[in-house]
């Protein structure tokens, strides 16, 4: 079965600092790996993706995301945090076969302090 | 992106009425969709697949009688919610993919669904 956890419930960074979500897998297989992030009362927005190429990939509003196989981790990175960034982040996966559903991990609230 | 439209996005209703929720896909066909349910400061859980022309695939735990999915064309499944209870009360969003081209999965704006 495939699961995604994210070790933090809350991450607090202040403006203009780097930030980091983190990210860990369990897959059998390759995964495709996803961050989405959610505002309040809102649906989800896709940020960005890992299916195969190059570990570090970049996706939307200057966030991006390393890939490493070794340590099964996907954590999302920006370098230099802004307040509206505030929001919660998911990471998913998903089985590269079909048409599958995604599978979410718990959800980390990022706080980006002014 | 691929656009997917819910509605409504937010809904209010008496305990023992039935709410419909409706998801659209914009700019494709989609025909698979998926239900899922967030509780408050919880993750996503999927309730249910759901198929175009065929009945939806629940999961465990999911009362297939209770939240009645159909998927009648290839941009609309719609999720109705029967004789709502207060415990039903959650956030729920569909989802979709654009099979055409795209590996992630867009999702609706989600529908508040609160039963009094």
């Amino acid at each position: 079965a495939q699961s995604v956890a994210q070790p933090e419930d809350q991450v607090n960074v202040a403006e203009g600092n780097p930030l980091t979500v983190k990210c860990t897998y369990s897959v059998s297989g390759n995964p495709y790996l996803f961050w989405y992030v959610q505002y309040p009362n809102r649906g989800l927005q896709f940020l960005l993706k890992y299916i195969t190429g190059d570990n570090l990939v970049k996706g939307s509003y200057g966030f991006e995301a390393e890939f490493n196989k070794s340590q099964t981790s996907f954590h999302l990175k920006k370098p230099s945090a802004l307040v509206s960034d505030s929001a919660l982040y998911f990471c998913a996966v998903r089985d590269p076969s079909g048409n599958t559903p995604l599978v979410f991990g718990k959800g980390t609230r990022l706080s980006v302090i002014a | 992106g691929a656009v997917v439209s819910q509605h409504p996005s937010r809904v209010i209703c008496k305990s023992g009425t039935s709410v419909k929720i409706e998801c659209r896909s914009l700019d494709f066909q989609a025909t698979t969709m998926f239900w899922y349910r967030q509780f408050p400061k919880k993750s996503l859980m999927l309730m249910a697949t759901s198929n175009e022309g065929s009945k939806a695939t629940y999961e465990q735990g999911v009362e297939k009688d209770k939240f009645l999915i159909n998927h009648a064309s290839l941009t609309l499944s719609t999720l109705t919610v029967t004789s709502a209870h207060p415990e039903d009360s959650s956030f729920y969003i569909c989802s979709a993919r654009d099979l055409r081209g795209s590996t992630e999965a867009f999702f609706g704006q989600g529908t508040r669904l609160t039963v009094v």
